[in-house]
């Protein structure tokens, strides 16, 4: 099952642009994760944030997390072609050390040089 | 490290015949593994969760007999896929949980297609 939802699902921006992607989702959260995906490739691991921090940042990506609104919002500054990609959030459900990743529906992301 | 090392990463197989789809933990013991079936330009969706020497636990709607799950060490979990068809190419990935920083990690998945 989905935990929620992602918007847009797709973007398409130019080289340089901000990229904002946002989800929500259902459950009480212990964290929230984003990935990226590469076009029919595995996924890599871009941010982790708990549920106690509401904002993150890791090199041109900034997250924040409103847990009141079952929220988060992944933003990528000043865009490369390379970031040309999907991005998903996921959450846990259960335990935190044993859970199930449960992914959002993802956005896909186009940056143009 | 938490490498998981999935294989194959590509195979294409007729109508009818079995597939198996192997996880190897490298350097950490895989108690639990998850798999996931990406259809294109779709998200990731758990198939089951599997435990090392139990039975796996199914989602809701995915076919326990078709996708037999076996979970037989710490190292090793296999999912294979019998009487493949056409409906069932996809993109086939697991991961499983350590406990590093970020929790999960990945193989990098299996594209099954089924002629």
């Amino acid at each position: 099952s989905q935990q929620g939802e992602e918007d847009p699902q797709a973007l398409s921006i130019q080289e340089g642009e901000n990229a904002t992607m946002n989800c929500s989702y259902k459950t009480s959260i212990n964290n929230l994760q984003w990935y990226r995906q590469n076009s029919g490739r595995g996924l890599v691991h871009l941010i982790l944030i708990r549920s106690n921090e509401r904002e993150k940042h890791s090199g041109r990506l900034r997250v924040t997390l409103d847990t009141s609104k079952k929220s988060s919002s992944l933003l990528i500054t000043a865009s490369r072609a390379a970031d040309t990609a999907s991005y998903f959030c996921a959450t846990v459900q259960g335990s935190s050390n044993t859970g199930k990743l449960i992914f959002g529906q993802g956005t896909t992301l186009q940056v143009k040089p | 490290g938490a490498v998981v090392s999935q294989h194959p990463s590509w195979v294409i197989c007729k109508s009818g015949t079995s597939v198996k789809i192997e996880c190897r933990s490298l350097d950490f013991q895989a108690t639990t593994m998850f798999w996931y079936r990406q259809f294109p330009k779709q998200s990731l969706m758990l198939m089951a969760t599997s435990n090392e020497g139990s039975k796996a636990t199914y989602e809701q709607g995915v076919e326990k007999d078709k996708f037999l799950i076996n979970h037989a060490s710490l190292t090793l979990s296999t999912l294979t896929v019998t009487s493949a068809h056409p409906e069932d190419s996809s993109f086939y990935i697991c991961s499983s949980f350590w406990t590093g920083l970020y929790g999960y990690t990945f193989g990098s998945g299996t594209r099954l297609t089924v002629v």
